[in-house]
């Protein structure tokens, strides 16, 4: 069966300094993945979502960058975190080929504060 | 641009009755409709997923209904219980873009 794992569960940083969450599925192969943030009031936002090995499209102008250096690892990365990237970081995908026939399956996300 | 709605932010029901969720979407150009549940500090896990062709779907106590044309779905969920309490969001899936647009959710409490 296809897992999800996403790493650290919660993460305090300091301004200004490097950010690196991690994702990896399990199970499948050549998945969609995706990055999402959800902020307190604001719901899901999607970030950044990849469909293969190197391509990487971006929703959102940010600080924020992704990567997809193997075909089922996602890092999201950020050079100086500012306050406002405080948030919880969701990882998901969804299997390739299936059309419109199959949900997203998200990680159990990570708590990400920046004082 | 999609928006989706649901109201209201959050409700308690006791334990027993019936719980009713909304969900509203702008435009009707969609592939499907999916909802999810989301405990506090964790993910979002998928629970029912309706085509744009279809008018509803099934899972044990869930069901839920789908008139695209009005741009509506609702999510039933018979004889509620505490293990129910949750936030639960919806999402259409935007025809053209492949991108999920996602309601901020209902929180429920379900009263022992």
């Amino acid at each position: 069966s296809q897992t999800i794992h996403q790493w650290p569960a919660t993460l305090v940083q300091p301004v200004g300094s490097p950010l690196s969450l991690e994702c990896t599925v399990e199970g499948t192969s050549n998945p969609n993945l995706y990055w999402y943030r959800q902020a307190a009031g604001r719901g899901l936002q999607l970030l950044f979502y990849s469909v293969g090995i190197g391509q990487i499209s971006s929703e959102v102008p940010q600080n924020l960058s992704a990567s997809r250096p193997q075909d089922r690892q996602f890092i999201l990365s950020s050079k100086k975190l500012l306050l406002s990237d405080s948030g919880f970081y969701l990882c998901a995908w969804h299997p390739i080929g299936t059309g419109h026939n199959s949900p997203l399956h998200f990680g159990n996300g990570t708590r990400l504060t920046v004082t | 641009k999609q928006e989706v709605t649901q109201i209201p932010a959050a409700l308690s029901v006791p334990e027993g009755e019936n719980l009713v969720l909304n969900c509203s979407f702008t435009d009707s150009a969609i592939y499907n409709l999916q909802w999810f549940r989301q405990d506090p500090g964790k993910g979002l896990t998928s629970l029912l997923l309706i085509q744009s062709s279809q008018r509803e779907q099934t899972s044990g106590r869930l069901n839920a209904s789908l008139d695209k044309s009005s741009g509506r779905s609702t999510l039933y969920i018979a004889a509620s219980q505490p293990g129910d309490s949750a936030t639960y969001l919806c999402a259409v899936l935007v025809y053209g873009n492949n991108r999920l647009a996602f309601g901020k959710g209902n929180q429920v409490v379900v009263i022992p």
